[in-house]
C-alpha cells in the first residue's frame, strides 16, 4: 500500500523566482492538506483542499497557492520567493469524514532559498 | 487562536528509564489530538489519536492519554531505536495545529 509521495525531494531556487510542489496521497484518501516546518518548529498549516477546492486555509500569503486534481493529487506552488520561505515543506492525506481525521504525511520537500 | 504546548523541550534517557512527554492545549471544540514522530529530515510518523477525555491508547513502549486540558505519552524502557521529536498535534475544524515537540534522546 502506497504511502503519501512528494516530489522533488530537494530544491534550491533564489529570491524572486516561483517553485511547484507535488504530492499524491495514500490510496484511498481523497483530502490533501499542505504544512510548512522550519527548522526546530512544528508543521504550521498552509491550507487544505477537498474535492478540488480549498477548504480551510492558514495564515500564509496569497503568494501561497494550492491546486487539487481529479485523481486527488494536489499540488503547492510558491511565488515571490523570500529566504523565509526556506523550509521543509509537508503534505499530508485523509479520508474524508469530517473535522478530526488522522493525517498521514509523506517524507516532505526541502525548499532552500538563496 | 488554539495554543499547544510540549514540554520538555528535549530529554536525555538512559535505555530503559521510563519518562513521559507532556502535551496542554487551549482550543476552541477539540475533534482529536494526535501524535505523531518525527525522524530528523523525514515527514511525521503517525502513533496515535485521541477523540475524548479518559481514552488512552498503546503501541509497544509508548502509551498516550488524554484529559480535558492535556495528553501524555508514555515512553515505557525506551531503546536507542525510539530516540526522535515527538510532535503533539489539535484538530479543530479541518487543519492540525502542532507544538514544537519533545526531542527524546535514548542513550544505549
Amino acid at each position: 500500500d502506497a504511502g503519501v509521495t512528494q516530489s522533488p525531494t530537494h530544491l534550491i531556487k533564489t529570491r524572486g523566482q516561483q517553485v511547484t510542489l507535488r504530492c499524491s496521497p495514500k490510496s484511498g484518501h481523497d483530502t490533501v492538506s499542505w504544512y510548512q516546518q522550519a527548522l526546530g518548529q512544528g508543521p504550521q498549516f498552509i491550507f487544505q483542499y477537498y474535492e478540488e477546492e480549498e477548504r480551510q486555509r492558514g495564515n500564509f500569503p496569497d503568494r501561497f497557492s494550492g491546486h487539487q486534481f481529479p485523481n486527488y493529487s494536489s499540488e503547492l506552488n510558491v511565488n515571490a520567493l523570500l529566504l523565509g520561505d526556506s523550509a521543509l515543506y509537508l503534505c499530508a492525506s485523509s479520508l474524508d469524514g469530517g473535522a478530526g481525521d488522522t493525517q498521514y504525511f509523506g517524507p516532505g520537500t526541502r525548499l532552500t532559498v538563496l | 487562536e488554539d495554543q499547544v504546548t510540549q514540554s520538555p523541550e528535549a530529554l536525555r534517557l538512559q535505555e530503559g528509564e521510563s519518562s513521559s512527554l507532556n502535551c496542554s492545549y487551549t482550543v476552541s471544540g477539540l475533534r482529536g489530538l494526535f501524535w505523531y514522530r518525527q525522524d530528523p529530515g523525514k515527514g511525521p510518523e503517525f502513533l496515535f489519536t485521541l477523540y475524548s477525555a479518559g481514552e488512552e491508547k498503546e503501541k509497544e513502549r509508548l502509551k498516550a492519554t488524554l484529559t480535558k486540558k492535556e495528553s501524555f505519552l508514555h515512553i515505557t524502557a525506551p531503546k536507542p531505536e525510539d530516540s526522535a521529536t515527538y510532535l503533539c498535534a489539535v484538530s479543530t475544524r479541518y487543519k492540525l495545529s502542532f507544538g514544537a515537540g519533545t526531542t527524546v534522546t535514548v542513550r544505549a
